[in-house]
């Protein structure tokens, strides 16, 4: 079983839709949690940390569901700049390594 | 600003040749390391180091190794470059929370 699992997608919505993204991770010792965008041709860049208690940043909210190891990612009044590859993300346990999800395709359409 | 700068954007080499990627980030950071990503395959670990003249392979090493020398330098070396080695490799230097990815190499083996 794969460290990080994603659903690849590609998820096509229309612009204003909302749409949510679920990862999970098999190492139940895993403490840090976060979601990165890549864009087409372009390195990944840190979305949002994930929080036991949940968080949001202005369209975008983050869960955690630790009993399932799954995190999700939701996106609200989706624009076409949403469009992007979203990664999941787990820390190691026992270092500093960050094991990458093979991201989930998103494509918002006008 | 955060700094982590790949050699080349783009490269093009034979078969058999010794190819070196370079990556240097201005963070102090300790943690550095190397991906591979590959359409439905995301991001693989290749090597990576977590101190000067410190490595470690990751998920996929084979054909590939690496040189830490000074702490902000981290190089990835393809001993005999092969087409199965066509590949945008990307290189990141770490905290615990976060990643900060060079903008990649996209490498084609011919």
């Amino acid at each position: 079983r794969k460290e990080v699992e994603q659903d690849p997608g590609p998820f096509n919505v229309p612009e204003g839709a909302t749409v949510a993204f679920n990862c999970t991770y098999s190492n139940s010792a895993s403490q840090s949690f976060f979601w990165y965008r890549q864009d087409c041709r372009k390195e990944p860049k840190l979305l949002m940390s994930v929080y036991s208690s949940g968080n949001e940043d202005g369209r975008f909210t983050a869960q955690l569901n630790r009993a399932s190891q799954y995190i999700s990612l939701l996106i609200r009044d989706s624009k076409l700049s949403d469009s992007a590859t979203y990664l999941c993300v787990v820390n190691t346990p026992t270092s500093d390594k960050l094991i990458f999800g093979t991201g989930t395709r998103l494509q918002v359409f006008p | 600003d955060v700094k982590v700068t790949q050699s080349s954007r783009y490269l093009v080499k034979r078969t058999g040749e010794k190819v070196f990627l370079e990556c240097v980030q201005d963070m102090d950071h300790e943690n550095m390391f190397w991906y591979r990503q590959d359409p439905g395959l995301g991001l693989r670990l290749i090597y990576f180091s977590y101190d000067v003249k410190m490595k470690e392979k990751g998920d996929i090493p084979e054909g590939y190794s690496v040189s830490r020398e000074k702490k902000e330098r981290f190089s990835l070396i393809l001993e005999s470059a092969s087409t199965n080695q066509t590949s945008m490799y990307l290189c990141a230097s770490t905290t615990w929370s976060e990643a900060f990815f060079g903008q990649g190499t996209r490498l084609t083996v011919v």
